[in-house]
């Protein structure tokens, strides 16, 4: 079993639709969860990132960490065709290194 | 600020050929990451530097693979012998900080294709 599981889609919406993008992990002791955002032949850039449980929103963006059943997701909202890209959840292991999802290829169509 | 910097961009060489991907951080980051990036794997770390010393090289598949970082502004990763299971996205990242603070910085990454 990998440590972090994504589905890779791709998944396409409609412009102004709210998308979920989710992940599951295996290792409890993970406290950072992040999530890193890739354009098309670009490298991944960091988009937010929270931590332990809970939510956290930065503009049309929310990430959310239930650590109980170890589940993942970052939402958005109004959804535009600049979002069109592959999004990475990445939690942060105890010893500090980042673990990535396989990402999750997202389409927005206007 | 220029960002992370690495050469070349596409590289394609074929099996049984030397392959030297390049890196420069950004100024003033002591913390440098080489990734691997394919479809299969998705984003794999291989090493890991921190003030030019490797701390953690248990990604590194196996010994066709080596890396250096002579000095905090650039830092090489090599193939030798190169294979066509090693194409892929390279990625080169930099942070500032002595452990994965989380946000790393990453270049545009190398694209290899192994013929």
């Amino acid at each position: 079993q990998k440590e972090v599981e994504q589905d890779p889609g791709p998944l396409s919406v409609p412009e102004g639709a709210i998308v979920s993008l989710n992940c599951t992990y295996s290792n409890s002791a993970f406290q950072y969860f992040m999530w890193y955002r890739q354009y098309s032949r670009k490298g991944p850039e960091l988009l937010m990132y929270t931590y332990s449980s809970g939510n956290k929103e930065d503009g049309r963006f929310t990430a959310q960490v239930d650590k109980s059943s170890k589940y993942i997701s970052l939402f958005i909202r109004d959804s535009q065709p600049s979002d069109s890209a592959t999004y990475l959840c990445a939690p942060r292991s105890n010893t500090g290194k980042l673990i990535f999802g396989q990402g999750t290829t997202l389409q927005v169509k206007p | 600020d220029a960002g992370v910097i690495q050469s070349p961009r596409h590289e394609v060489t074929e099996m049984g050929q030397e392959v030297t991907l390049r890196c420069k951080p950004i100024s003033g980051h002591n913390s440098l990451f080489w990734y691997r990036q394919t479809m299969m794997r998705g984003l794999e770390l291989l090493i890991y530097f921190n003030n030019n010393v490797p701390i953690d090289d248990s990604g590194m598949p196996e010994d066709r693979f080596s890396a250096k970082m002579p000095n905090a502004s650039f830092s090489t990763l090599k193939i030798q012998p190169s294979e066509p299971r090693d194409s892929a996205v390279y990625f080169c990242a930099s942070s500032l900080g002595d452990r994965h603070t989380g946000e790393l910085f990453f270049g545009e990454g190398s694209r290899l294709t192994v013929l």
